[in-house]
């Protein structure tokens, strides 16, 4: 069965603290996504990536790394961080490619407080 | 860049009636618009989506509607039944784009 799966789904951070969200698919899928959830604002595309090593930015980039291990490991990192990244975090996977049009399959989603 | 704006924030129903979600978009070039459903506490699943060669498609109590001339698309929900209680997510994709765009999200609740 596809599944995208994220660890851990809570987190509690310090502001100036390291945070590692990580995501995992078994989909055999080429594009791997990270959003951001706030209310008022949807979901806002950080970085996403088309294959192992790769990395793409996206609309918020701004105190967000990004790494693609292998084809089905995405990681987000956040080195020093801020109270404006409490968030609510999803990974999402798809095939991908020019013309590609298939519905991203999303995880279960981080929630990211940082005190 | 692409920019999704969803025109309906809060949507209240009575069950057995009609909802309707508009959203619309910037660019021209986009060619792909999925639905998402969040219920509470949980994950996006995907709902129904249309492609920019078809103004309409329907799946079971659900249809989406695309004018690309007005650079809209809506999701009519009928016959609403408690469990299409959620917030309803609106998304766009340039042909050969990088990644969706969503819209801010309009929370459906659908009273008996």
């Amino acid at each position: 069965e596809a599944a995208v799966t994220q660890s851990p789904r809570n987190k509690v951070t310090v502001t100036g603290g390291n945070v590692t969200l990580s995501c995992r698919q078994t989909n055999s899928h080429n594009y791997m996504y990270w959003y951001r959830q706030d209310t008022g604002h949807g979901l806002r595309l950080i970085h996403y990536s088309y294959g192992a090593g790769n990395l793409q930015i996206g609309d918020v980039p701004d105190g967000y790394k990004a790494t693609r291990t292998t084809q089905e490991d995405f990681f987000l990192l956040l080195e020093l961080a801020s109270p404006s990244q409490t968030s609510l975090y999803f990974c999402a996977s798809s095939d991908g490619g020019q013309g590609d049009n298939q519905a991203p399959l999303f995880g279960e989603g981080t929630r990211l407080s940082v005190l | 860049g692409e920019k999704v704006e969803q025109h309906e924030s809060t949507l209240s129903v009575r069950e057995g009636d009609s909802a309707v979600i508009n959203c619309t978009y910037t660019d021209t070039a986009s060619s792909y618009f999925p639905w998402y459903k969040q219920e509470a506490g949980k994950s996006l699943h995907f709902v129904i989506d249309i492609r920019s060669n078809v103004d309409r498609k329907q799946s079971q109590r659900l249809t989406v509607l695309l004018d690309k001339k007005a650079k809209r698309f809506s999701l009519h929900i009928t016959a609403t039944q408690p469990e299409d209680s959620a917030i309803y997510f609106c998304a766009a994709r340039v042909q050969g784009g990088r990644a969706l765009i969503f819209g801010t999200g309009t929370t459906v609740s659908v009273s008996p």
